[in-house]
């Protein structure tokens, strides 16, 4: 069982807009600006579309968008395009036991 | 640009000790800060974060694999390692290694496919 909570799965339309949920239940995640997201499609390696709740890497577009308030952080997709079509993961640092822990996994499908 | 790729046997025999090797190219892995680091993914699941070996050689375990897991480096080779010792099937997963920021994995190995199977 993952330490982060996502849901299974998200759909959405081309050109509408997503948002995918990481829920925590420790006071770590809750009090943490330390949340990643990243993309996977199949067969590929994971690949890291935000850091530290809402920051994006370099080449990642502005439609990929984060935030986090209390236990929840959230991953939000705008203008949908069919190449969104992957899984998402969620990461945080929990800090009393010194580990990085993942969430679960949401696959987006882009109708 | 930095480089990883995953190396090492496909399929491990229950009981027996699963090696595995990250080569980097394009970075040091004994410079610049970096916590050099493995995760993995059963087949159809999510990520495991394994650990990783910080760029001054200090090792990081996930606590549920810690007793059987050993993270090394060859800094001459700019190689880190994996032993993962006492395999069943729930450790069948795809390998990968990553580079670091603390907790951001910014550049990841193709992954490597590990079967635990007599």
């Amino acid at each position: 069982q993952s330490a982060l909570t996502q849901s299974p799965s998200v759909s959405g339309s081309p050109g509408q807009s997503v948002t995918i949920s990481c829920t925590g239940t420790s006071s770590d995640f809750r009090d943490s600006s330390r949340v990643s997201w990243y993309q996977q499609s199949p067969g590929t390696a994971p690949k890291l579309i935000i850091y530290e709740v809402r920051d994006r890497p370099s080449g990642v577009p502005d439609r990929f968008s984060g935030s986090k308030s209390g236990n929840t952080a959230s991953l939000t997709i705008s203008g949908l395009q069919a190449e969104d079509e992957a899984a998402y993961f969620c990461s945080s640092y929990a800090r009393s036991s010194s580990t990085v822990v993942f969430g679960g996994g949401t696959t987006l499908t882009v109708l | 640009q930095v480089q990883l790729l995953e190396s090492g046997p496909g399929l491990v025999k229950p009981s027996q000790t699963l090696s595995l090797t990250c080569t980097v190219s394009g970075g040091s892995i004994s410079s610049g800060s970096y916590y050099w680091s493995w995760i993995r993914q059963p087949p159809g699941k999510g990520l495991e974060w394994i650990g990783y070996i910080y760029y001054s050689g200090t090792t990081y375990y996930n606590p549920s694999l810690r007793s059987r897991l050993t993270i090394s480096r060859d800094t001459s080779k700019n190689q880190f390692s994996l032993k993962l010792t006492s395999v069943t099937a729930a450790d069948t997963a795809l390998y990968f290694c990553a580079r670091a920021s603390f907790d951001v994995c910014d550049f990841w190995g193709q992954g490597t496919l590990v079967t635990v199977s007599s």
